[in-house]
């Protein structure tokens, strides 16, 4: 079974930066293809795609805050970091990390964001 | 980016009855889209991807359908636990994008 757990502050004030950490259980990057990312949504808002980092330490970021994140990954862990810097109150958000599976033959589905984790609330707030 | 805008905003329907619910994409996301379902409080979950597929899981009331820029979740006789929202996402180009949702409300 896999689950994720996402970990870090839950209030950051106006122009600090933001570490979360997500802990994984019941996969490894030493799967090809596996990818950990991370999703947020602001409070009655939609979705919103952020970051992506595959086995092999490729990574991927949303063009729109790309100056602000960098991804990084702790194999030996099983864990994954999100830093993001110069935190605005726009920032305020739920914070998920999900899970992208490795291999379409044992799982047809892994091309896609399942499970996530249950998500971290962060405000951003003097 | 590509930008999915999915219609209705709101949909009131009552257990029993048939939803239908659109998502377009601004150009051809060929057959990589899935949607989403996330209950109040909850974090998403999986329902459907390349756009028929079910999730491991998802009942056979929930269906899919579509290609290139025009896609269907069609849920045949909703439940109670059905009323929720949803969200399609597209995997075709970087950056990954969702739709702004569909509230599924009991009328």
């Amino acid at each position: 079974q896999i689950t994720l757990k996402e970990s870090g502050p839950t209030l950051v004030k106006p122009t600090q930066t933001l570490t979360l950490t997500c802990t994984f259980s019941g996969f490894s990057f030493s799967t090809s293809g596996v990818g950990v990312g991370w999703i947020r949504q602001p409070p009655g808002k939609a979705l919103e795609w952020l970051a992506l980092i595959y086995w092999d330490d490729d990574k991927r970021y949303s063009p729109s805050l790309k100056s602000r994140l960098t991804i990084t990954k702790d194999t030996s862990k099983n864990q994954v970091v999100l830093t993001m810097t110069n935190m605005d109150p726009v920032d305020t958000a739920t914070y998920y990390c999900v899970h992208r599976g490795g291999d379409v033959v044992v799982e047809p589905s892994s091309n896609w964001f399942d499970p996530w984790g249950q998500g971290t609330l962060v405000t951003v707030s003097s | 980016e590509i930008v999915l805008t999915q219609s209705p905003v709101t949909l009131s329907l009552s257990p029993g009855e048939r939803a239908t619910l659109s998502c377009r994409a601004s150009q051809s996301v060929s057959t990589y889209l899935a949607w989403y379902q996330q209950k109040p409080g909850q974090a998403p979950r999986l329902l459907i991807y390349d756009v028929s597929n079910r999730a491991t899981g998802i009942p056979a009331r929930f269906s899919g359908s579509g290609s290139g820029t025009d896609f269907t979740l069609t849920i045949s006789s909703l439940e109670p636990e059905d009323f929720a929202v949803y969200y399609c996402q597209q995997r075709s180009k970087w950056p990954r994008t969702f739709g702004q949702g569909t509230k599924l409300e009991i009328k």
